[in-house]
């Protein structure tokens, strides 16, 4: 059974036109991360909640933000697309912080394409 | 500021044949992990390292971990096409930066016949 769900898999959407992908999790886990990935690139990390702290990354442009409204549900808001953000976006969670070195599971992503 | 530098980035090996993928990481951690990425699809967690001196092995391939020179391999033993996909070495932050999981660029590992 999948732990760690993201909806939609694929995503189109209009240049500009705000878009919100979602993930939800059964783990219980209390960090969850937002990465961007794009064609043969690492993943990229956007920011992560740990329990309700939100950390952004220095480089995440503002045009990206993120909800977690509770353990279960994270949301990643995209204001303004532009064609530059055109990637999958990979939601992971993880026990890190209560469960020394653990893991990060991942969903199976959200392929935007900006039109 | 966690960096994590993979090399090499691409490798194109023969079936049967051994080799090693190296993961080198800035700043002080004792937590790190490796992944497989297919394309098009999401990663798939293989390792996990939590100790300095840590090995695991899962059939041809087998991870360790240098915590003090801020190092882990990835080695693969008489290669097959089935193990062709990207890897990622991924580090967690020490302290202050914990939960904050950077990856390395990936290595694309094709195994020809």
């Amino acid at each position: 059974d999948a732990m760690v769900i993201q909806n939609p898999r694929y995503q189109v959407t209009q240049f500009g036109k705000p878009v919100t992908l979602s993930c939800s999790q059964t783990l219980n886990h209390n960090v969850m991360y937002w990465y961007q990935q794009k064609s043969s690139q690492a993943p990229k990390l956007l920011f992560h909640y740990y329990d309700k702290d939100f950390n952004n990354e220095a480089d995440t442009p503002d045009n990206f933000q993120s909800r977690r409204p509770n353990t279960s549900f994270c949301f990643l808001d995209i204001r303004s697309p532009g064609l530059g953000d055109a990637a999958m976006y990979l939601c992971a969670t993880s026990g890190a912080g209560v469960i020394r070195g653990a893991e990060a599971f991942f969903g199976q992503g959200t392929r935007l394409t900006v039109v | 500021e966690l960096k994590v530098e993979q090399n090499p980035l691409f490798l194109s090996m023969q079936e049967g044949k051994n080799y090693t993928i190296y993961c080198n990481y800035s700043t002080t951690s004792d937590r790190l992990y490796w992944y497989r990425q297919d394309p098009g699809k999401s990663l798939e967690s293989l390792f996990v390292l939590l100790s300095n001196g840590a090995v695991k092995q899962e059939g041809r391939l087998m991870a360790s971990l240098d915590t003090k020179a801020r190092l882990s391999t990835l080695h693969i033993t008489a290669a097959v096409h089935d193990l062709s996909a990207t890897y990622f070495c991924a580090v967690e932050g020490y302290g202050g930066s914990q939960g904050n999981l950077i990856f390395g660029k990936g290595t694309k590992l094709s195994v020809k016949p």
